[in-house]
């Protein structure tokens, strides 16, 4: 079955310093991949996107996220954290194939100060 | 104005009764969606409806019954609560069916049953 794995439960990273929450997603032709981000008490919001093109994609906040086809991940990055982006991190795929979206189990982040 | 809205936000209730929870989108979406989110953040599909008509339905109990009476709203009514039914119910609209549509989220429902 396909399926969206977020190997981190939890982060902790300092304010400022760097981040990287990874994402792997299993063998589908073409993959569409999506980072969301859900603050405490809050639906999900769309951080970024890839379709296609680029394998380098810039998204709100600062973040951007790389797709590796020959990892099959898709790992989101942030040069630096601030306080506010402490929440939960949702990777997401579906296929050209289907129109039902994948979630990932999420990784919790946290901001130490 | 928020875009996809839920009602209520929190919901706690006894064990056996019967509850809805609405759903409004103002995005002028055709498409909208159900999911659960368990104690382990886990986001599942529930089901999904587009123009009306129901085009995802998951394995999911009978309990659970979604109505689309237009294409700006989808409720959720859940009869016979049980325990497991515990979770975060989250309401979700696209513009679309395909594999690229975007979807945005309500703010959720916490539904506790006791």
């Amino acid at each position: 079955a396909q399926s969206v794995t977020q190997p981190d439960i939890h982060i902790t990273v300092s304010e400022g310093a760097s981040l990287e929450l990874r994402c792997n997603y299993s063998y589908g032709a073409t993959p569409y991949l999506f980072w969301y981000v859900q603050s405490p008490g809050q639906g999900l919001q769309l951080l970024l996107k890839y379709f296609s093109g680029d394998t380098l994609v810039q998204g709100i906040k600062g973040f951007e996220a790389e797709f590796k086809r020959s990892q099959s991940s898709f790992n989101l990055r942030k040069p630096s954290v601030h306080w506010s982006d402490a929440a939960e991190y949702f990777c997401a795929v579906t296929y050209s194939s289907a129109s039902k979206i994948i979630f990932g189990s999420g990784t919790r982040l946290s901001i130490r100060p | 104005d928020t875009a996809v809205s839920q009602t209520p936000k929190y919901l706690v209730t006894q064990m056996g009764n019967d509850k809805s929870i609405k759903c409004e989108q103002n995005l002028g979406h055709d498409t909208m969606y159900w999911y659960k989110q368990d104690s382990k953040k886990f986001l599942k599909i529930m089901f999904s409806y587009n123009n009306k008509e129901l085009i995802i339905n998951e394995t999911v109990p009978n309990r659970f019954s979604p109505k689309s009476p237009d294409k700006a709203h989808l409720n959720l009514h859940i009869n016979s609560l049980e325990l497991g039914d515990s979770a975060v119910y989250f309401c979700a609209s696209s513009h679309g069916v395909g594999a690229k549509n975007i979807q945005y989220f309500g703010a959720g429902t916490r539904l506790s049953v006791l």
